[in-house]
């Protein structure tokens, strides 16, 4: 079975540092990927995906995620954190075929020091 | 571009009243999903419907009913509401099919916070 997990519930780090977020999954085939986050009391936002050709892809609000078939992960990155990135992080793989339900993985709290 | 609206946005509940939450997407997409979240646990998919007409139980389906009557509204219904549906609900919808490259992310709306007394 399908399964996401996140091994940081939560991280803290200081404005203007570089962040890793970890996900690990683990899926029978090629995975579809995808990082949401959540601010507080909002709904899910789609920041990137993977679905197949190169491994780094890019997303929106300067955060990139590298796929490692090797590894089973798709880890998040921002090079430089700015304190209206604090939020949470959600890593989810996609079940497959016609379904196109996501399973997530339990989250990454990110706090923001100034 | 309204997106997925959900409806309402809170809600208080006694414990054994009924209700139903309402979804709906203005974005022609053929699937719907309708997830709960709860303190670490992330997102759990209570129903998901592939297209209009047609359901199926996610990982958490026991104390839930659900009906997609029209390609755009996805319902979520409890029967007799228990203190542990105190949760935040989640509608998404998203254009999928079995073609891996024409699927797309799932979209989602700003939740329904639901607390059973």
């Amino acid at each position: 079975a399908q399964s996401v997990t996140q091994p940081d519930i939560h991280i803290t780090v200081s404005e203007g540092a570089s962040l890793e977020l970890r996900c690990n999954y683990s899926y029978g085939a090629t995975p579809y990927l995808f990082w949401y986050v959540q601010s507080p009391g909002q709904g899910l936002q789609l920041l990137l995906k993977y679905f197949s050709g190169d491994t780094l892809v890019q997303g929106i609000k300067g955060f990139e995620a590298e796929f490692k078939r090797s590894q089973s992960s798709f880890n998040l990155r921002k090079p430089s954190v700015h304190w209206s990135d604090a939020a949470e992080y959600f890593c989810a793989v996609g079940a497959g075929g016609s379904q196109g339900n996501l399973i997530f993985g339990k989250g990454t709290k990110l706090s923001v020091k100034p | 571009n309204a997106g997925v609206t959900q409806t309402p946005k809170f809600q208080v509940l006694k414990t054994g009243q009924s209700m139903t939450l309402q979804c709906a997407q203005d974005m022609n997409h053929n699937s719907m999903y309708w997830y709960r979240q709860d303190p670490g646990m992330g997102l759990r998919l209570i129903y998901y419907s592939a297209s209009e007409g047609t359901t199926d139980k996610g990982e958490v389906p026991d104390g839930y009913n659900v009906s997609r009557l029209k390609k755009q509204n996805f319902l979520l219904g409890l029967e007799s509401a228990a203190p542990s549906q105190t949760s935040v609900y989640f509608c998404a919808s998203s254009y999928s099919t079995g073609d891996r490259k024409r699927n797309t992310e799932a979209f989602f709306g700003q939740g329904t916070r639901l607390t059973v007394v």
